[in-house]
């Protein structure tokens, strides 16, 4: 299996913050990296697709970048909407993979 | 508005087969990948497999032994089966919808998770 390692685990932010999340995988994923947001108690939302496509619907604050093992996830300017936990997934290998996640609290 | 809501026992007895159903409103089932997601207390996020809505199946080889997944598109709605649980299968349960166009890969719609306890 293809393994995700985000980092870091958890951060502090405040509100208007710039905040950017890193994804490696254990060998190339090409552009097939894609991340979530999740609420406890809500379900998963898709942010980005294929590495840096925009979901429709999400705010462009949100961007992604990156290939092949090593990905980002940029926040622009954090909202208190953003306060979450996110997720980057493979979906290169036939068995899709999750990163251990990244909790975004307020500092 | 496409929505996925998981259905089924919050409690399954040890060696018993947890069965979980999703029903998908606002939208029809074909031309996707429906897929079962679960996250055990305190871990990341584990993909257990997907079914086609022509039914062909695709399974986590950890799972594999025990997983069977099926499509009544009758009803919209798609199933788990996990045979002979343990402890270890104690998790919040998603169900998604993986597209094979629009999103490639991604799981562009959730449930909000079912969660099941696996105790005697």
């Amino acid at each position: 299996d293809i393994q995700m390692t985000q980092s870091p685990s958890s951060l502090s932010a405040s509100v208007g913050d710039r905040v950017t999340i890193t994804c490696r995988a254990s060998r190339s994923v090409s552009g097939s990296l894609n991340w979530y947001q999740h609420k406890p108690g809500k379900a998963p939302r898709l942010l980005i697709f294929s590495a840096s496509s925009l979901q429709s619907g999400v705010p462009s604050r949100f961007s992604g970048s990156g290939s092949g093992t090593d990905f980002t996830l940029t926040i622009s300017s954090l909202q208190p909407e953003d306060f979450a936990t996110y997720y980057c997934q493979q979906s290169y290998s036939n068995i899709r993979t999750f990163g251990q996640g990244t909790k975004v609290e307020i500092k | 508005q496409a929505q996925l809501q998981e259905s089924g026992p919050e409690l399954v007895r040890p060696s018993e087969t947890l069965s979980l159903t999703c029903t998908v409103s606002g939208g029809s089932i074909g031309s996707y990948y429906w897929t079962w997601i679960r996250q055990p207390p305190g871990q990341t996020l584990e993909w257990i497999g997907y079914i086609f809505y022509n039914g062909n199946t695709n399974y986590n080889p950890s799972l594999k032994s025990r997983v069977t997944m099926s499509v009544d598109t009758s009803k919209n709605q798609f199933s788990l089966n996990l045979s002979s649980a343990t402890a270890v299968d104690t998790a919040v349960y998603f169900c998604a919808r993986q597209s094979l166009l629009a999103t490639p890969g991604a799981f562009d719609l959730w449930g909000q998770g079912t969660l099941v306890t696996v105790s005697s």
